[in-house]
């Protein structure tokens, strides 16, 4: 699976938008773009996911360039309960009914304040 | 949908001795599963990947005769931390999966060793 870049840590004032970005310069055509985040010692949460199309859902939205070598979360008001760890990850659809395996990067460490 | 229920949510043991956790799916079949562990201040690192009635599949470094997988049904897991020292001591998380349909992750397990 492709290798992303995040930033290891932002921050981001309450109420407004949240936009983390991710490079995934080596992505491959079949390749999604997943996005989860983990709040402190807890399991990861699944927030978005896309092949090349923008996606918008109650949570985020993610915005995918048209060469897909680059995206963006984005929490359009973010609130402190925001504040975790993002993780972006790429990875190949299984064609076999089983799930290919998805790989964690250092993440972008996003703080909310006040 | 897609709850992963993981117990116990914390376990302290005695150097020497065996612990298992358990991941359940509670309203899907989990095709697939996978258990992580994170270490303080580090990103997930994956141990294994497990489909329902095959042996598992340990990365490399992961010692299979340490750590125990078990699928053996579409909505358990287990993972028997064999033989616990103090450096085994960390933060377990397992992820189930149905094929294409995501990843879910259970709460995660910390485990602590004396």
């Amino acid at each position: 699976d492709a290798k992303t870049t995040q930033p290891p840590s932002m921050d981001c004032a309450e109420g407004r938008a949240a936009n983390l970005p991710c490079n995934h310069s080596t992505i491959s055509g079949n390749e999604y773009v997943y996005w989860y985040r983990q709040i402190h010692s807890q399991g990861p949460q699944y927030i978005i996911h896309g092949l090349k199309n923008n996606e918008t859902n109650e949570m985020a939205s993610l915005i995918i360039t048209e060469d897909r070598k680059s995206s963006t979360l984005i929490l359009p008001h973010a609130t402190l309960r925001d504040t975790a760890v993002y993780y972006c990850i790429v990875r190949v659809a299984s064609n076999t009914g089983t799930a290919s395996k998805l790989t964690f990067g250092t993440g972008t460490r996003l703080q909310v304040t006040l | 949908g897609a709850v992963v229920s993981q117990h116990p949510s914390r376990v302290i043991c005695k150097s020497g001795t065996s612990v298992k956790i358990e991941c359940r799916s509670l309203d899907f079949q989990a095709t697939t599963m996978f258990w992580y562990r994170q270490f303080p201040k580090q990103s997930l690192m994956l141990m294994a990947t497990s489909n329902e009635g095959s042996k598992a599949t340990y990365e490399q470094g992961v010692e299979k005769d340490k750590f125990l997988i078990n699928h053996a049904s579409l909505t358990l897991s287990t993972l028997t931390v064999t033989s616990a020292h103090p450096e085994d001591s960390s933060f377990y998380i397992c992820s189930a999966s149905r094929g294409n349909y995501g990843y879910t992750f259970g709460s995660g397990t910390r485990l602590t060793v004396v």
